[in-house]
């Protein structure tokens, strides 16, 4: 099956600073790179996700870039504001026609005011 | 549209006793999921439906069973609940690869 690994697995910025958080996957069949938001109580929700024939795709404050020969994509949130807090899941699907993601084990994102 | 839904949202069982916790979607979706979140563990996937009438197992599959109930509900059932069961329990669904998440049920096993 498919190892997810997921760094650091906390990370304190101060509100307006940028924060990096990275998933490494083992499947080189791997296709489908989404990011999921949980926040305290609440359900995950998707914010981000990339598919394997794009490097790269911004939406407003977020980004996601993948790197296929090295096995790893990365969540960018710019201008953090308060309301970032939560924990950050990546969740790479395996192959193309699976209906599995594999959930890192989260990176909990603390923004202070 | 109340997207997915979970039934009961906090449970409390003895070591032993039997519940199922049920899952219902109303976005048509084809395919619906189990997954149990632990404290820094992520979420695994316990058990899923590709579509309806079908039914396979995940990464954490021992000591569950599912129904695919019709397309709508999916329902996780523990026979005999033990206190490694604790757990928050999400059911999701999706249509294509965006996977939908119910508020959740919080159960403990004493």
């Amino acid at each position: 099956g498919e190892n997810v690994e997921q760094h650091p697995s906390t990370l304190s910025v101060q509100e307006g600073d940028s924060a990096v958080i990275k998933c490494t996957y083992s499947d080189s069949a791997s296709n489908y790179f989404p990011w999921y938001k949980q926040e305290l109580g609440k359900r995950p929700q998707l914010i981000i996700d990339i598919r394997s024939n794009v490097g790269e795709k911004k939406d407003q404050r977020i980004a996601v870039t993948l790197n296929k020969t090295a096995k790893h994509f990365s969540l960018h949130i710019t201008e953090t504001q308060p309301e970032d807090s939560a924990v950050y899941f990546c969740a790479p699907r395996g192959w193309a026609g699976s209906y599995q993601l594999t959930f890192g084990k989260g990176t909990k994102l603390s923004v202070i005011p | 549209n109340a997207g997915v839904t979970q039934t009961p949202k906090f449970q409390v069982l003895k070591t032993g006793q039997s519940m199922t916790l049920q899952c219902a979607q109303d976005m048509n979706h084809n395919s619906m999921y189990w997954y149990r979140q632990d404290p820094g563990m992520g979420l695994r996937l316990i058990y899923y439906s590709a579509s309806e009438g079908t039914t396979d197992k995940g990464e954490v599959p021992n000591g569950y069973n599912v129904s695919r109930l019709n397309k709508r509900e999916f329902s996780l059932r523990l026979e005999s609940a033990a206190p490694s069961q604790t757990s928050v329990y999400f059911c999701a669904s999706s249509w294509g690869e965006t996977q939908y998440f119910g508020p959740g049920t919080r159960l403990l096993v004493l």
